[in-house]
């Protein structure tokens, strides 16, 4: 059964420092979706991505964030300058449509900031 | 305003026992609700859909929307260990892209 696929599964940095967290969705998925979830808390919508573009975001996703699809396989959530308060459980989603699909979720980065 | 609001639990019971798990949604104009299911450490597993109001039943889950008093439920028979997991529920509300979560409600079953 397909499967959305993340690396790293535990990812530690230093404050300030930028990461990258990886994601494979689904191979004929178009619509790609990072979450967050702080421990002990609920799971919270981060950004959605479709054609190439930013098609929905929250008040969560600073300029801090950026997503990119750099090839056609990959899609990545980059925080420039790590903060304390970014240490959370990061989802990877994707759904063949919009609206209604199933988002399938990978199985997550924890991220640690020190 | 919160899209939908879950009580946390936790939630214990013995094997074989109904779990009964409810949310509250905010909007009466919502239509599409879903639950996931999460185990320790993974990411959220869809488990159920339904749409508008009434019941569906798959297997052991049924999953119900009351419009009228703004309620979805999911209700697990014959509960195993294997159920014991952390169940969220969710809708897009009138988002086409994003799902809005409850805070996830964690269910022990106890063998």
């Amino acid at each position: 059964e397909p499967e959305v696929t993340q690396t790293p599964s535990h990812q530690v940095t230093q404050m300030g420092q930028e990461v990258i967290l990886r994601c494979v969705p689904i191979s004929n998925h178009l619509y790609f979706y990072w979450y967050r979830q702080i421990l002990g808390q609920k799971v919270e919508f981060l950004v959605s991505f479709y054609n190439n573009e930013i098609s929905e975001k929250s008040e969560i996703f600073d300029d801090q964030f950026s997503v990119e699809r750099p090839d056609g396989s990959n899609f990545t959530l980059k925080i420039r300058s790590t903060k304390l308060e970014d240490s959370a459980m990061y989802f990877c989603a994707s759904t063949a449509g919009v609206g209604t699909d199933t988002q399938y979720f990978g199985p997550g980065t924890r991220l640690t900031v020190l | 305003q919160k899209e939908v609001e879950q009580d946390p639990g936790p939630l214990s019971v013995p094997e074989g026992a109904i779990v009964s798990l409810n949310c509250t949604y905010s909007n009466s104009a919502f239509q599409y609700f879903m639950w996931y299911r999460q185990y320790s450490r993974k990411g959220p597993e869809l488990l159920m859909y339904t749409y508008s109001s009434g019941n569906k039943e798959d297997g052991r889950f049924t999953a119900q929307v009351d419009k009228s008093s703004k309620y979805i439920s999911l209700f697990i028979r014959d509960s195993q260990p294997s159920d014991s997991a952390t169940y969220l529920c969710a809708t897009p509300g009138f988002s086409d892209y994003k799902l809005s979560f409850g805070a996830g409600t964690t269910v022990t079953v106890r063998a």
